[in-house]
């Protein structure tokens, strides 16, 4: 079956423009994480999806950065204004549950903001 | 706060074996996890250990001592194949995973 996808691969933009990216989970999955992960850096926990809960925004670095998860599938990761420190890649994962079930990573979408 | 520590690199030769290391401070702890990820690309789920003890997955092995607040992924018969970077993240109920900074392993022939 298919696996998490995430679009853009790749997105420039410029200071100050707002950007989205998107993730497709895999089909089932009831939990969707957004993490971002600098350069030659360990991943930084954003927001958590679990079904129908409310999400856990609790990662979020500040309000410019918000998320959607729209039926239960499909996540849209908003930032705001966007600055240069935003530069990353913002890595989506899926899995049957949270905690200990095994997390399934997208290939991710790598943001440079001039 | 929530902490792993890992070295943040490790070389070895093919062949060899390797153990990285990954000591964590957490407020309430479930299991330990471990991931690869080769550049550029995203990280896939290796080991989780919810116990004391080893759990072996062919060439790879994972160690937890909760007494200890320690774990660590052991990698044998090293191949060049096997050069990425390994996370350890730890399970705190937090719903999401505890990820610590890397350990960056250079397989050298």
């Amino acid at each position: 079956g298919a696996g998490v996808s995430q679009s853009p691969s790749n997105k420039v933009t410029e200071k100050g423009k707002d950007v989205e990216l998107r993730c497709d989970p895999i089909s089932g999955h009831t939990a969707l994480y957004w993490y971002r992960q600098s350069l030659g850096q360990g991943l930084e926990f954003l927001i958590y999806f679990q079904g129908n809960s409310a999400p856990d925004k609790s990662g979020l670095p500040s309000d410019r950065f918000s998320a959607e998860r729209t039926g239960g599938s499909v996540s849209t990761l908003t930032i705001q204004r966007t600055q240069q420190e935003d530069s990353a890649v913002y890595l989506c994962a899926s899995s049957i549950g949270q905690g200990k079930n095994e997390q399934f990573f997208g290939p991710g979408t790598r943001l440079t903001v001039l | 706060g929530q902490s792993l520590e890992q070295p943040s690199e490790v070389t070895a030769v093919e062949g060899a074996i390797v153990q990285i290391n990954c000591t964590y401070q957490t407020s309430g702890f479930y299991g330990l996890s471990w991931y690869q990820q080769h550049d550029g690309g995203a990280p896939t789920f290796l080991s989780y250990n919810a116990l004391d003890g080893l759990e072996e997955t062919g060439r790879f092995s994972s160690f937890l001592s909760r007494s200890d607040s320690y774990g660590y992924l052991l990698l044998q018969e090293l191949q060049m194949k096997d050069s990425a970077s390994y996370f350890c993240a730890a399970d705190t109920g937090r719903r999401a995973l505890t990820f610590g900074s890397g350990t960056r392993l250079q397989v050298q022939p």
